[in-house]
């Protein structure tokens, strides 16, 4: 069974830094894309970036990039997504999810539980 | 980027209905678009890929059509646990987007 598990909620200060975290699990981590997705407080769904664990070839959307930063540790099957100085409109529920190839052909066909985020003084 | 268009926004139907939720994007998209359905406190769940492929699992009741710019979800006999709000996503060209969600009562 392909499962997804995300690092739990976190609280943190306006500047402070972050990383949270998604493991993969009864499939190929390497082949297999995995995509981030912010749905902030009562709103939709947005398309963060991408990252293909097997090279590290990361797609962002212009909306985050230079916000956030995409990774993968191949080695613990572990995708992670990355801020380094986190603002209060990060505040927001972040699900990670599994997009097998051929390229977005199978759109997102597994997603994690989601981590909550938020950023208070 | 390419922008998905998703009506309606809200959608109140009953026990039994057909209800069309539709997509339209702004540019092709060789029909790579897929279907979620969230459940209020749960993770999105893939309903259908590429258009019109039923994903393991999902009720025969869904179904997906479409092609180049236009798409449809359509769910037949509505139940109970068909609650939620439902998003298309088009993956063909990055930034991948999803439509805005409709909402759906029951």
């Amino acid at each position: 069974e392909v499962r997804l598990v995300q690092s739990g909620a976190a609280v943190k200060r306006p500047g402070e830094s972050l990383r949270i975290s998604c493991q993969g699990s009864g499939y190929n981590f390497n082949n297999y894309w995995i995509a981030w997705v912010r749905q902030m407080p009562g709103k939709g769904l947005e398309w963060m970036g991408i990252i293909f664990p097997g090279d590290s070839d990361t797609k962002y959307s212009p909306s985050f990039e230079g916000q956030v930063t995409i990774s993968v540790d191949k080695s613990i099957s572990t995708a992670y997504l990355q801020w380094r100085g986190l603002e209060a409109s990060d505040t927001a529920m972040y699900y990670c999810a599994t997009s097998r190839p051929p390229w977005g052909y199978y759109g997102m066909d597994v997603w994690g539980q989601g981590t909550t985020v938020t950023v208070s003084s | 980027d390419i922008q998905m268009t998703q009506s309606p926004s809200s959608l109140s139907a009953s026990i039994g209905d057909r209800v069309t939720i539709t997509c339209r994007a702004s540019q092709t998209i060789n029909n790579y678009l897929s279907w979620y359905q969230q459940i209020p406190g749960r993770a999105p769940k893939l309903l259908i890929c590429s258009t019109s492929n039923l994903q393991s699992g999902v009720p025969p009741r869904f179904s997906g059509s479409g092609s180049g710019t236009d798409f449809a979800l359509t769910i037949t006999s509505l139940q109970p646990e068909d609650f939620g709000t439902y998003y298309c996503l088009q993956s063909y060209s990055p930034p991948w987007t999803f439509g805005q969600g409709t909402r759906l009562e029951i």
